[in-house]
C-alpha cells in the first residue's frame, strides 16, 4: 500500500521560504509523477506541479513559475516543495499526491495523497 | 474563478439520486481529455472517487458514478447516504497556457 508522509506545520515570514518534504513508501517511486497541491482556508484544490523521478523532469503551473522548485530524491523516495517570496495569501495547506502526470488523454488522476502541511505567512 | 465550474451546492434526502455537474471548454473537458473525481470530508485529503471519466476506484462504492460529455461531465450519487456529506471536486487537464492539471470550485454537498 503506498503511503505519502508530509512534514509538519511552519509558520513563515512574509518574503521567506519554504521547504515540505513528501516521503513515499509502498508501491513504486520513480516512476510515477510526484504533484504537489494546495487549498487555501475555505477555498478549493490548486495544483501547483509536479515532478517525475525516473525523468527528472517538472512541470509547474504558470502562476508559480519562477517562485516554485519541485525536486525528489530517488535513494530516499522523498518528494519536495520549496515556495519562494511568500506572501499571506500562501497561506494554505499543502498537499503531495501520486499522479497528475501529463498523458495523450490529459492528466492522470490523483489515487494517493499525503495528508497535508499547514503553511501559515505571517508577520 | 475556476477553470471548470461547478454548482456551489447541492442537497437531497437520504436514499434520493444527486448529481453534480462540471463544465469546462473546448481546452480542458471539450478536447477529450480525462475527468477525474474526488470527495473531501471535513479536516482531510481528497480521496479519489472516479478516475477517467467513469471508472470507480478498488473501494469506491457503486453508488458513484461519472460520465462526461462534450465539454461537461457529471458525478452522481445514488442512495445518499449520510456519510456522503462533504465536498465533491472535479480535475482534468487544460492545454492553454502551456498546460495544466485545473480544477473545479468545488460542490457541497448537504443530506438533508
Amino acid at each position: 500500500q503506498v503511503q505519502l508522509v508530509q512534514s509538519g506545520a511552519e509558520v513563515k515570514k512574509p518574503g521567506s521560504s519554504v521547504k515540505v518534504s513528501c516521503k513515499s513508501s509502498g508501491g513504486t517511486f520513480i516512476s510515477y509523477a510526484i504533484s504537489w497541491l494546495r487549498q487555501a482556508p475555505g477555498q478549493g484544490l490548486e495544483w501547483m506541479g509536479g515532478i517525475i523521478p525516473i525523468l527528472g523532469t517538472t512541470n509547474y503551473a504558470q502562476k508559480f513559475q519562477g517562485r516554485v522548485t519541485i525536486t525528489a530524491d530517488e535513494s530516499t523516495r522523498t518528494a519536495y516543495l520549496e515556495l519562494s517570496s511568500l506572501r499571506s495569501e500562501d497561506t494554505a495547506v499543502y498537499y503531495c499526491a501520486r499522479g497528475g502526470g501529463f498523458t495523450l488523454k490529459g492528466s492522470s488522476s490523483f489515487d494517493y495523497w499525503g495528508q497535508g502541511t499547514v503553511v501559515i505567512v505571517s508577520s | 474563478q475556476s477553470v471548470l465550474t461547478q454548482p456551489p451546492s447541492v442537497s437531497g434526502a437520504p436514499g434520493q439520486r444527486v448529481t453534480i455537474s462540471c463544465t469546462g471548454s473546448s481546452s480542458n473537458i471539450g478536447a477529450g481529455y480525462n475527468v477525474h473525481w474526488y470527495q473531501q470530508l471535513p479536516g482531510t485529503a481528497p480521496k479519489l472517487l472516479i478516475y477517467d471519466n467513469s471508472n470507480r476506484p478498488s473501494g469506491v462504492p457503486d453508488r458513484f458514478s461519472g460520465s462526461k460529455s462534450g465539454t461537461s461531465a457529471s458525478l452522481a450519487i445514488t442512495g445518499l447516504q449520510a456519510e456522503d456529506e462533504a465536498d465533491y471536486y472535479c480535475q482534468s487537464y487544460d492545454s492553454s497556457l502551456s498546460g495544466s492539471v485545473v480544477f473545479g470550485g468545488g460542490t457541497k454537498v448537504t443530506v438533508l
